[in-house]
């Protein structure tokens, strides 16, 4: 099974600091895709960065950055500047590559920020 | 841009009933949806993969007989939960598949709570 695995359940933050959720993925691919989704309090879930496998170069949207190690099948997410509103639950996800469409999520993690 | 809407956010029916969940990809064509279910606190469980004008794919343990989908034009698609029992109540969250910037990527619905009776 090609699985993803969050490993820290809940994490804290204080506002204006950086935090850092862990990631790591099997795979037996080498074209893939991979994402993380915040999920806060509304449900609803919203993507906030991808990652492409081919890719050396990290990810950066904003504030929220990625550290893609592919020998070592980790996918870290940094979120810079915490505010208030980043509080929510984090999942990492995987897609294979080609026409693959399906993503397959890990557990989650449960950021919190404190004021 | 690529914005995926639920109907209804929640509903409330009694066991032995039939809901319907709509779900309609608002500005943007999707030939490929997806559906899942999610228990409190827990992550995404995916049940089926509908595509457009062609009969879905369910995964493993998601009873199709139960779980009907149709997807019967590009925005839109349906759940539709029969004889539903307490067992059935949770979160259901549909995505939409789309092509943006060289890859697919998955856009979500607000989700639906359903409660059985």
């Amino acid at each position: 099974a090609q699985t993803v695995t969050q490993s820290q359940p809940e994490m804290s933050v204080q506002e204006a600091e950086t935090v850092t959720l862990s990631c790591t993925y099997d795979t037996s691919e080498s074209d893939y895709y991979l994402f993380w989704y915040k999920q806060p309090p509304s449900r609803q879930m919203i993507l906030v960065i991808r990652q492409e496998a081919y890719k050396q170069q990290n990810a950066t949207e904003n504030r929220f950055s990625v550290n893609f190690q592919k020998a070592a099948k980790s996918f870290s997410l940094k979120i810079s500047d915490s505010q208030l509103g980043d509080a929510a639950m984090y999942f990492c996800a995987r897609r294979g590559g080609g026409s693959a469409r399906q993503l397959t999520f890990g557990s989650g993690t449960q950021l919190t920020v404190l004021p | 841009g690529a914005v995926v809407s639920q109907h209804p956010s929640w509903v409330i029916c009694k066991s032995g009933t039939s809901v319907k969940i709509e779900c309609r990809s608002l500005d943007f064509q999707a030939t490929t949806m997806f559906w899942y279910r999610q228990f409190p606190k827990q992550s995404l469980m995916l049940m089926a993969t509908s595509n457009e004008g062609s009969k879905a794919t369910y995964e493993q343990g998601v009873e199709k007989d139960k779980f009907l989908i149709n997807h019967a034009s590009l925005t839109l698609s349906t759940l539709t939960v029969t004889s539903a029992h307490p067992e059935d109540s949770s979160f259901y969250i549909c995505s939409a598949s789309i092509w943006v910037r060289g890859a697919y990527e998955q856009y979500f619905g607000p989700g639906t709570r359903l409660t059985v009776t």
